[in-house]
């Protein structure tokens, strides 16, 4: 099974911050990369699919790079809206497997 | 609108079983693969099955694997997750999803405990 390591776990960052989150797969997954934001009580919302494709309503401040099993999410400029936690997802071969989740929160 | 409303949870005894719903509208539901993904309370995303938009391709987590079935009915626009033998360790979220989680139903809450 492809493990997926995300980091870092706990994220404080400020309005207007530009932020990182990283996710590395124990293997190559051929870009098949998802991104989801899930604040708390809500259901997880697509941001980026397959590495660097924003899903349609995503602000532009969103963007995911990353090749073989190295994946990035940017977000240029931290809004209000932002905050929650965040999940990569490897969709290359079965069992899928999830990231253990960035909680970004306000410093 | 696409929506995706899962039904079917509650408060079950270890060992028992449990079959959730999810009714889906707004899309051609038969055109899409589905999923079920789970959320234990306070802890992240996992990955339960998938099912192709014609049945054909079936897969399952090693946790649930031998334990849950996915399975769907196009006419009726519903997903399914028959879950058996169900352990404390199962109690969780669970959520529908199309295809790679462009959409998300609200979840279900499913709860095993003596």
């Amino acid at each position: 099974d492809i493990q997926m390591t995300q980091s870092p776990s706990l994220l404080s960052a400020s309005v207007g911050d530009r932020v990182t989150i990283n996710c590395k797969a124990s293997q190559n997954i051929n870009k098949y990369l998802n991104w989801y934001q899930q604040k708390l009580g809500e259901a997880p919302k697509l941001l980026i699919y397959n590495t660097n494709n924003l899903q349609t309503g995503i602000p532009s401040r969103f963007s995911g790079s990353g090749s073989g099993t190295d994946y990035t999410l940017t977000i240029s400029s931290l809004q209000p809206e932002d905050f929650g936690t965040y999940f990569c997802f490897q969709h290359n071969s079965w069992p899928y497997t999830f990231g253990a989740g960035t909680k970004l929160e306000l410093k | 609108e696409v929506q995706l409303v899962e039904s079917g949870g509650g408060l079950v005894q270890p060992g028992r079983s449990l079959k959730l719903s999810c009714l889906a509208s707004g899309f051609t539901f038969s055109n899409y693969g589905m999923n079920w993904i789970r959320q234990a309370p306070g802890k992240g995303l996992e990955w339960v099955a998938s099912i192709s938009s014609s049945s054909s391709y079936i897969y399952y987590a090693d946790t649930v694997k031998g334990r849950f079935t996915i399975s769907r009915d196009n006419a009726k626009n519903t997903l399914y997750l028959q879950m058996t033998s169900l352990r404390s360790e199962d109690t969780a979220l669970y959520y529908c999803a199309r295809q790679l989680g462009s959409y998300w139903g609200q979840g279900v809450m499913v709860t095993v405990s003596s």
